[in-house]
């Protein structure tokens, strides 16, 4: 069964510190896994992309990896601000002609002062 | 910048009545989709359609219908409400390629008294 998992459930960390969030997927054919930022109230928002050939991927302070052989993400957050603070979840793209995205849970990330 | 938008945020109805939600994107695209979205259990697919007048279920079909006259309108139906239907409902679009992005519109916070 195609299924994507994600870890911590949430996270508490202070304003400034790094956070690694966590992904393992078990989804065949893999195409490329995203990262979506949804802040509360609002839709999710693409922060990256990556497909079966690329490892890293940044945007501004947001780094995810990839490991294709694991089949594991992570994002990693950097200096972290108040904006931050949101649901980050992991979504996997089906290689083929339907519309299967697999989502994840999502990781509640609660930055404070 | 790609716009979907959501016919309400927020919205109350009774149970047995029945409920119109209506999504319109502006970039053209050919797939849109319905989701929900309930603590815990991330986003599951209702239906999405990749044309006009096509559509196909998704996860959870049962107890909606959806409606898609126009490329740029896709409409999710609840027959009848029912309190299992409270939730967020998420409307999303996306091109037809590998790389597909899905932009998400707001969400509409639907409760079901």
């Amino acid at each position: 069964k195609n299924q994507v998992e994600q870890s911590p459930q949430s996270l508490i960390i202070l304003e400034g510190k790094n956070c690694t969030l966590q992904c393992n997927y078990t989804v065949s054919p893999f195409s490329n896994l995203r990262w979506y930022k949804q802040d509360t109230g609002r839709g999710p928002v693409s922060l990256t992309i990556m497909t079966f050939s690329e490892n890293t991927k940044s945007n501004g302070r947001y780094t995810a990896t990839l490991d294709a052989d694991t089949k594991q993400s992570s994002l990693h957050i950097t200096a972290s601000q108040l904006s931050d603070s949101a649901s980050y979840i992991c979504v996997v793209t089906l290689e083929n002609y339907g519309q299967n995205f697999v989502f994840g849970p999502g990781t509640r990330l609660s930055v404070l002062p | 910048d790609v716009k979907v938008t959501q016919s309400s945020r927020y919205l109350v109805k009774r149970t047995g009545e029945k409920v119109f939600l209506e999504c319109v994107q502006d970039m053209d695209h050919e797939n849109m989709f319905w989701y929900r979205q309930d603590p815990g259990l991330g986003l599951r697919l209702i239906y999405f359609s990749y044309d006009v007048k096509m559509k196909e279920k998704g996860d959870i079909p049962e107890g909606y219908s959806v409606s898609r006259e126009k490329k740029e309108r896709f409409s999710l139906i609840l027959e009848s409400a029912s309190t299992n239907q409270t939730s967020m409902y998420l409307c999303a679009s996306s091109l037809v390629s590998l790389r597909r992005e899905q932009f998400f519109g707001p969400g509409t916070r639907l409760t079901v008294l």
